[in-house]
């Protein structure tokens, strides 16, 4: 365990269902991520959340929503997904200016179906 | 924004070899440079980072060298062994005051025993 746990591990959904994926940290970090892995692809950051307050979106289609309702939990909830959407989503969190390195969930395998 | 490039994107070695990993950035104002590793089904995990104002680190088998005249930074893997088979990302940080990493695309090292 890395101190930043992601549930669930795996998730399959058609794509009418709506889903969230979970995120817990108590590393005592001020930011959060959430991340894309895609097959190939380097990491792509989806969104990040300094001090619970959502400071960037990477041009992220609307069927993905993000909630940081405390500086220890991260969610991201799914609607309406596509296909394309398939592959692991990644949290992470970090603590401050001084301590630059992220911490790694073990990510979330989403398959659309 | 900044752009990291990595090479090679896979790399087998015979155990007891060493391994070397390339990455480049273009932004000179980086100034934090992490390297992760990630094994099958797990998220990246911190092996070992560089600030700006360091040449060299080493931490047993492992190094990280910077050249911020070029603006490119190396992992070294000596006396590899069969569980450092595993995907590694390198990462640079751009700005001051932002949480943010830019990531490479990954290079798949495998050790053949």
């Amino acid at each position: 365990e890395t101190g930043v746990t992601q549930t669930p591990r795996h998730l399959v959904m058609g794509m009418t269902n709506k889903k969230s994926l979970k995120c817990e940290q108590h590393l005592g970090h001020n930011a959060m991520y959430w991340y894309k892995q895609s097959a190939k692809k380097p990491l792509e950051l989806m969104f990040v959340y300094s001090l619970e307050e959502r400071v960037e979106n990477n041009s992220v289609p609307s069927r993905f929503s993000p909630e940081c309702p405390n500086s220890s939990h991260l969610f991201l909830h799914l609607h309406t997904l596509q296909p394309e959407d398939s592959a692991l989503y990644l949290c992470a969190s970090s603590q401050d200016e001084v301590n630059y390195g992220y911490t790694f969930g073990s990510g979330t395998r989403l398959t659309v179906v | 924004g900044e752009n990291v490039e990595q090479h090679p994107s896979t790399l087998s070695v015979q155990e007891g070899d060493s391994a070397v990993i390339k990455c480049t950035y273009s932004d000179s104002a980086s100034n934090y440079f992490p390297w992760y590793k990630q094994e099958l089904g797990k998220g990246p995990q911190l092996i070992i980072d560089i600030r700006s104002n360091v040449g060299e680190k080493k931490d047993q088998r492992i190094a990280v060298t910077l050249n911020k005249t070029a603006k490119h930074f190396s992992l070294h893997i000596t006396e590899t062994q069969p569980e450092d088979s595993a995907v590694y990302f390198c990462a640079a940080r751009p700005l001051e005051g932002d949480y943010k990493l830019s990531f490479g695309a990954g290079t798949t090292v495998t050790v053949r025993a």
